[in-house]
């Protein structure tokens, strides 16, 4: 069975920065492109970066280009999102999905919230 | 950026009827569409991709068609379980790939 388990969510003052991970079990990571997605509170889904296999290509969406950065350690079968200069319109639960077209595969999520 | 524009924002409907969920993009995006289901609290499942086809595990009165900028959604006979909020999202022209605002599929 195929779970990806995210940790890292917190609250955060405006500026700051966290780590989420994402473990995955029942997959072999480095066979699949990985995806961040996010979802505001009473919002949209709205997807954040994505990864290919090897880690040598990755695309973040223009909102988060230069704060946040994707990255994967395949030998221990975990995705990243490094976030730095977090703001309140960041706040929003962040899923670790498989893939970076279609996602089949999400994580429960963990909540950022991103307050003074 | 494509943008997915989804209506109607909230549909209500009584079980055992038919329901048509709609989906519009700004541009084309081919048949590189998918549709999710989300309940509360949970994440959000696959349900349709490529515009029509079923992921595994999805019954049968989900189905999905089009292609270009239009697409739909049909749940044939609804199911308690059926009720939730439904969400398209396009995939052909990324990065990024982009989600519409979703549609509220109530009981009626």
């Amino acid at each position: 069975e195929v779970q990806l388990v995210e940790s890292g969510g917190g609250l955060v003052q405006p500026g700051g920065s966290l780590r989420l991970s994402c473990a995955a079990s029942g997959l072999t990571l480095s066979d699949f492109w990985m995806s961040w997605v996010r979802q505001a509170p009473g919002k949209r889904l709205e997807w954040v970066a994505n990864i290919k296999e090897d880690g040598n290509e990755k695309y973040h969406v223009d909102s988060v280009k230069g704060r946040f950065t994707i990255s994967r350690d395949n030998a221990k079968n975990s995705l990243y999102l490094q976030m730095n200069s977090l703001r309140v319109e960041d706040t929003a639960v962040y899923y670790c999905v498989r893939g970076h077209l279609g996602f089949n595969y999400w994580g429960q999520g963990t909540l950022v919230t991103v307050s003074s | 950026e494509t943008v997915m524009t989804q209506s109607p924002a909230t549909l209500s409907v009584s079980p055992g009827e038919r329901a048509t969920l709609s989906c519009r993009a700004s541009q084309s995006v081919s048949t590189n569409l998918a549709w999710y289901q989300q309940k509360p609290g949970q994440a959000p499942r696959l349900l349709i991709y490529h515009a029509s086809t079923r992921d595994t595990g999805i019954p049968a009165r989900f189905s999905g068609s089009g292609s270009g900028t239009e697409f739909t959604l049909t749940i044939s006979s609804l199911q308690s379980e059926d009720f939730a909020v439904y969400y398209c999202q396009q995939y052909n022209n990324w990065p990024p790939v982009t989600f519409g605002q979703g549609t509220r599929l109530e009981m009626k």
